[in-house]
Formats: structure tokens, C-alpha cells, sequence
């Protein structure tokens, strides 16, 4: 699988956008990207996913760049709820999943 | 849709004795659950990825024959910790994913304290 890197950490308001930056320069063309989050003593929640184009759910949307390298997840409008560790993670469909230290969003309000 | 349940949410037992956890898919059939540890202040370890009606593949470093897995059915999978351990003691995770969906869904996880 791929190896994704993350900043550390971040914070960001309330009610303003979190764009969570992720690199993956050696994504293979069959790989997904996945942001999964993590809020304390929980199981990891799905977030969304993408190959090629940009994605958008109810909970956030995925920028993908054109040449797969990067992607980016925006919360468009964060709350104190969306304090977690992120994780972006690079694999096939259906495979197992390699959680790296993630970035770790503070919302303050 | 894509609920993941885990049972029990957490348990504490004596050293020496086996405990077993269950993963269930409870919307979608799950042909592949996975088996996950997390110490505190760590992430996410991959323990072994458990297809149903076939043997679980372990990750390196994983005894196989204290962490026991099956995976019965498409709805499914055990985790036995057979003669726990204080080390044993962690945050175990399942996640289960499904032949007609792209990504994977995970429980709440089971807490184990082992004394």
C-alpha cells in the first residue's frame, strides 16, 4: 500500500472549514484514498473516499489532485464534535487498512 | 446502512482465562471482517483479516494460536483471546467490509482489561 503523510496536528474555529491536507506521491492506480476519524476510546468512523474525482457527502468533501499525489478533506463548517485524529489512508477496495498517526483537528470555539 | 456492532463493549477478566469477542455486520453481509488492536496513545494495528469460511491470515508478530478468529458466517466473527494476559489488556476493533461495497465499516470496540 501506499504510504500517506500528515501534519501532525491543526486547529481550527467553529463554524469555519477545516481542510485536512494529506500526500500520497506513490499512490498506484488502483488505489482508493479513505479518511477515516477517530474520536476518543471510539472505533474509527468512515469519513469518505474517492479514486479519481472529487467526492462530496454529507459529512465532508474530498479534493483529489489531478495527478493523485494529494488530496485534501474539508469539513465545511467544523463543530467542537469534529475533534479527532484523521486519518487518510491508500489501499485497494476491501483491503486492510494501515492507520498512521493521523492528524490530530482541534475545533476550538 | 453499514452498522458494525461489537460484543461485549467491555470486559474484565482474571489471568489465565479466555475471552471471546463478537463482530457483527447488521445491515450488509460481511465476506471479510478484520481484527484490530490499539494500545493507548497508539493507533490502529492490524492483527489478521478473517474471510468467511476460510482460514483468518495473521499479520506478522500475531500468534495465531492465541488469537483465535472465526468466521462462520457472513454476519459473524469471533475473536477468542485464549489464557489473557495483563499484556493482553487493549482496545480491540473489528471492522467488516462487504463484496458490493468499496470501503470498510468498523464496531465500537471492546474494551479488555486483563488482571
Amino acid at each position: 500500500d501506499a504510504k500517506t503523510t500528515q501534519p501532525t496536528s491543526m486547529d481550527c474555529a467553529e463554524g469555519r472549514a477545516a481542510n485536512l491536507p494529506c500526500n500520497h506521491s506513490t499512490i498506484s492506480g488502483n488505489e482508493y484514498v479513505y479518511w477515516y476519524r477517530q474520536i476518543h476510546s471510539q472505533g474509527p468512523q468512515y469519513i469518505i473516499h474517492g479514486l479519481k474525482n472529487n467526492e462530496t457527502n454529507e459529512m465532508a468533501s474530498l479534493i483529489i489532485t489531478e495527478d493523485r499525489k494529494s488530496s485534501t478533506l474539508i469539513l465545511p463548517h467544523a463543530t467542537l464534535r469534529d475533534t479527532a485524529v484523521y486519518y487518510c489512508i491508500v489501499t485497494g477496495a476491501n483491503s486492510k487498512l494501515t492507520f498512521g498517526k493521523g492528524i490530530t483537528l482541534s475545533v476550538r470555539p | 446502512g453499514a452498522v458494525v456492532s461489537q460484543h461485549p463493549s467491555w470486559v474484565i477478566c482474571k489471568s489465565g482465562t479466555s475471552v471471546k469477542i463478537e463482530c457483527r455486520s447488521l445491515d450488509f453481509q460481511a465476506t471479510t471482517m478484520f481484527w484490530y488492536r490499539q494500545f493507548p496513545k497508539q493507533s490502529l494495528m492490524l492483527m489478521a483479516t478473517s474471510n468467511e469460511g476460510s482460514k483468518a491470515t495473521y499479520e506478522q508478530g500475531v500468534e495465531k494460536d492465541k488469537f483465535l478468529i472465526n468466521h462462520a458466517s457472513l454476519t459473524l466473527s469471533t475473536l477468542t483471546v485464549t489464557s489473557a494476559h495483563p499484556e493482553d489488556s487493549s482496545f480491540y476493533i473489528c471492522s467488516a467490509g462487504g463484496p458490493y461495497k468499496e470501503t470498510q465499516y468498523f464496531g465500537p470496540g471492546t474494551r479488555l482489561l486483563v488482571l
